[in-house]
């Protein structure tokens, strides 16, 4: 079982469509939480952090639930320069490990006219 | 402020030679990472240094070889490329290693091995 799981998409969606992403993650230990963003032939960005509470920036909106090992992403009022692969990561710190960011597959999103 | 550079952004090479791929960054950051970027299996670890002359094997080392002399650089060698290696490699720095620290990613070297 991968440590981080995805539904690889593609999702394709309208402008101004809702959008929602899922994840899960397999190891209890994980004690931080990201969504990268990486446009096509490009590398990895930051998109926001996950925090327990949830946050929000912007159209962008972050969920963790540790109880189920899951993480969502929801993106509001979707535009064009939406259109990329979404990266569900994870930090895993295990003893004197440093902290492990295991990356998901993707989600691939295309936003369209 | 060049940030994090990698080169070079594209190789081509045969079997059994010898690549050393370049990563630099400017923000004096202590730790650095290189991965690899395949269809099917995201983004893995191969290795990583938390300072100067300080590293160690991630998810998929065989075939690498690290060093880091100085904080800011990070080069990767493969000692006898194979066709299994033809990947995108990213290069990423990040100021420490825990809670929410952002980890920054170079352009990346896209490597063909024939």
């Amino acid at each position: 079982r991968k440590e981080v799981e995805q539904d690889p998409g593609p999702f394709n969606v309208p402008e101004g469509a809702t959008v929602a992403f899922n994840c899960t993650y397999s190891n209890s230990a994980s004690q931080s939480f990201f969504w990268y963003r990486q446009d096509c032939r490009k590398e990895p960005k930051l998109l926001m952090s996950v925090y327990s509470s949830g946050n929000e920036d912007g159209r962008f909106t972050a969920q963790l639930n540790r109880a189920s090992q899951y993480i969502s992403l929801l993106i509001r009022d979707s535009k064009l320069s939406d259109s990329a692969t979404y990266l569900c990561v994870v930090n895993i710190i295990t003893g004197t490990s440093y902290g492990k960011l295991t990356f998901g597959q993707g989600t691939i999103l295309t936003v369209h006219p | 402020d060049a940030g994090i550079t990698q080169s070079p952004r594209y190789k081509i090479t045969e079997t059994g030679r010898q690549v050393t791929l370049m990563c630099h960054q400017t923000w004096s950051h202590s730790y650095m990472f290189w991965y690899r970027q395949d269809l099917g299996h995201g983004l893995r670890l191969i290795y990583y240094s938390a300072a100067a002359d300080i590293t160690d094997k991630g998810e998929v080392p065989d075939g690498y070889v690290v060093s880091r002399s100085k904080t800011e650089n990070f080069p990767l060698t493969l000692e006898s490329a194979t066709r299994s290696q033809t990947s995108v490699y990213f290069c990423a720095s990040s100021l420490t290693s825990g809670g929410q620290e952002t980890q920054y990613f170079g352009p990346g070297t896209r490597l063909l091995v024939l």
